[in-house]
């Protein structure tokens, strides 16, 4: 089955720095790629994806990347702050209509003021 | 916030005991998933379903069991809790429309 590994398990980073996680995943099959962020005791928000027939997405100070060949993906973060202190989540699935999604086991992402 | 719901939010059952959760999914969607996540990890997969069907599985025993309603709501029930069982359950429910996949609040297990 899809295994997905996700490193560094701890990250912290200067506020205003740039923050990177990068995933990799076993399933050529796999065509559909979220990120979570999940803030302590809360539940685990979308803020990212990306599909496979395209190689980079950008949303502000947030983007992905995804090389197919490789099967990795990476989250970058730019100009961190505070509030994006909190544990992220890479995950792989099949963009079907219902196939379940594969977690990383999660990156926690502190930002120092 | 999303529209999905869980309840209860926490619970405590005694090792041996039987738990039901629920979960309401987002008006529109077909979709239930629901996953394990003990303290310090990733959500695990247990099971989907899909129009009240199971629709895949991960690595759970068969204590761990579902249901999916007509109105697509959905129950995880567990059997025989063990200590390990103790840990955040989420569901998530999606529609046959789109990928993304919107989380519950979760609900606190606590086996003792």
């Amino acid at each position: 089955g899809e295994n997905v590994e996700q490193h560094p398990s701890t990250l912290s980073v200067q506020e205003g720095d740039s923050a990177v996680i990068k995933c990799t995943y076993s399933d050529s099959a796999s065509n559909y790629f979220p990120w979570y962020k999940q803030e302590l005791g809360k539940r685990p928000q979308l803020i990212i994806d990306i599909r496979s027939n395209v190689g980079e997405k950008k949303d502000q100070r947030i983007a992905v990347t995804l090389n197919k060949t490789a099967k990795h993906f990476s989250l970058h973060i730019t100009e961190t702050q505070p509030e994006d202190s909190a544990v992220y989540f890479c995950a792989a699935s099949m963009w079907t209509s219902y196939d379940k999604v594969i977690f990383g086991p999660g990156t926690s992402l502190s930002v120092i003021p | 916030e999303t529209g999905v719901t869980q309840s209860p939010t926490h619970l405590i059952k005694t090792r041996g005991q039987q738990v039901t959760l629920r979960c309401s999914s987002q008006s529109g969607h077909n979709t239930v998933s629901w996953y394990q996540q003990a303290l310090g990890q990733g959500p695990q997969f247990i099971f989907q379903y899909y129009r009240e069907e199971e629709n895949g599985r991960g690595n759970f025993p068969p204590r761990f069991s579902g249901l999916q309603f007509p109105n697509y709501s959905s129950e995880l029930n567990v059997n025989a809790l063990e200590l390990d069982d103790s840990a955040l359950y989420l569901c998530a429910s999606s529609s046959d429309r789109a990928t993304e996949a919107f989380f519950g609040q979760g609900t606190r297990l606590t086996v003792v």
